[in-house]
């Protein structure tokens, strides 16, 4: 079966500080992955999608970037947090499919910038 | 956790009726639709999905009905438990090529179930 895992849980930062969340998936290949964030009382936000290593699209423009290095791997980083980047960060895959496929998500990271 | 749902429109039921949770969806090109559950602190949990072809479906004590007229998606949840309470979210998806098929959710519904 498939499994998305995604650290840390929680992570407090200073405002200015770097940012490196990651995200792995096992047990399958090629999926399509996103990265979302959702303010509280809000739904979510795609911020990010990959549907192959090195390929990188970016929804909004933000102070955030994400990398793909492997297959099953995603990065969401940032070079300086701002206030405003404090949010629920989630993760997600799917099968590639024209017709459409549920993601999946992981259990998200808790951003908290002081 | 984290507080999902702060402002959300709340559903509240008593154990063992059914709730019925609606959602609108705006874009008539979308032909894929999924219900979610959300526990605080957790990540969207798939509960169905239903393709524009189809009106109905069934999954365990949930039904999705589809109304393309009127844009409106409902998940029907039999004998409502109480580890159901949860923030259920739709989401619409739009055709095009196999790489994006991004979601678009909706604002999320609070369901409470009093015991």
């Amino acid at each position: 079966s498939q499994t998305i895992h995604q650290w840390p849980a929680t992570l407090v930062q200073p405002v200015g500080s770097p940012l490196s969340l990651e995200c792995t998936v096992e047990g399958t290949s090629n999926p399509n992955l996103y990265w979302y964030r959702q303010a509280a009382g809000r739904g979510l936000q795609l911020l990010f999608y990959s549907v192959g290593i090195g390929q990188i699209s970016s929804e909004v423009p933000q102070n955030l970037s994400a990398s793909r290095p492997q297959d099953r791997q995603f990065i969401l980083s940032s070079k300086k947090l701002l206030l405003s980047d404090s949010g629920f960060y989630l993760c997600a895959w799917s099968r590639k499919d024209r017709d459409g496929q549920p993601q999946h998500f992981g259990d998200g990271t808790r951003l908290s910038i002081l | 956790g984290e507080s999902v749902g702060l402002h959300l429109p709340t559903l509240s039921v008593q154990e063992g009726d059914n709730s019925i949770i609606n959602c609108a969806y705006s874009n008539s090109a979308s032909d894929y639709f999924i219900w979610y559950k959300q526990e605080s602190g957790k990540g969207p949990q798939f509960i169905i999905d239903i393709r524009s072809n189809m009106d109905k479906r069934q999954g365990q004590r949930v039904t999705v009905l589809l109304n393309k007229t009127v844009k409106h998606l409902s998940l029907q949840i039999a004998a409502t438990q109480p580890g159901d309470s949860a923030v259920y979210f739709c989401a619409e998806n739009r055709g095009g090529d196999t790489g994006r098929r991004a979601l678009t959710f909706g604002s999320g519904t609070r369901l409470q179930v009093q015991p």
